[in-house]
């Protein structure tokens, strides 16, 4: 089966940039759209990227989505960041039946 | 405004049965697929099931399948997921969301609470 592997936790300072990877278990990740979501503690997730690098209306430009063919991976680039993207973050893509696939979530932690 | 909200959810016994309501408003409803994604507290969000605008395409994540029926009223702009044969591991908080086929990326809606257990 298709599997997204993220790492559990990252953390980084105000301020500063951090990426969040997600890594194909097989396949092409450049394949099939990547999504990125944020969730909030008690909040329902809401999007920042879809297909791999496009912004919804209203996510600011720290936010910005990328494929690296040649790791298989996805990767969420938040520039700048703030005490208010802590949050989890999840990256969403479709396996060859098309059957929509979450990975496990990343918990930020800016401190 | 996009609004999705979800109803139905609540404690039922294992092995019992359960339907989800989602109604939607500020958007062409039967344009667009739907999708249920559940939280069990704690965890990580799993994908449950979609259907296609008019009803005539549907998936399930192998967990629900054969178990679970999604469904859309597209005159009253609800989308539903029925469940029978209820386990504790389906315990979850229940999305449903808007968007292509491929991702429940567009909206979502705040959830509905539901629990199995005895």
């Amino acid at each position: 089966n298709f599997m997204l592997t993220q790492p559990h936790s990252v953390s980084e300072s105000p301020g500063k940039t951090v990426n969040i990877f997600c890594t194909g278990s097989s396949g092409s990740i450049a394949t099939n759209y990547v999504q990125w979501y944020q969730q909030r503690p008690g909040s329902a997730p809401t999007t920042v990227i879809y297909d791999d690098n496009q912004r919804p209306s209203g996510v600011p430009d720290r936010f910005s989505g990328s494929i690296d063919s040649s790791s298989n991976s996805a990767s969420l680039t938040i520039s700048g960041l703030k005490t208010e993207d802590e949050a989890d973050y999840y990256c969403q893509s479709y396996d060859s039946s098309n059957l929509v696939v979450f990975g496990g979530g990343t918990k930020l932690t800016v401190l | 405004e996009v609004q999705l909200v979800e109803s139905g959810g609540g404690l039922v016994q294992p092995g019992g049965s359960l339907r989800l309501s989602c109604a939607a408003s500020g958007f062409t409803f039967n344009n667009y697929w739907m999708h249920w994604v559940r939280q069990t507290p704690g965890k990580g969000l799993v994908w449950v099931s979609r259907i296609n605008g008019d009803g005539s395409d549907t998936s399930y994540a192998d967990s629900g399948k054969g178990r679970f029926t999604i469904s859309r009223d597209n005159a009253k702009n609800t989308v539903y997921l029925q469940m029978n044969s209820l386990r504790a591991e389906d315990t979850a908080v229940y999305y449903c969301a808007r968007g292509p086929y491929w991702s429940p990326s567009d909206d979502w809606g705040q959830g509905t609470l539901v629990t199995v257990s005895s």
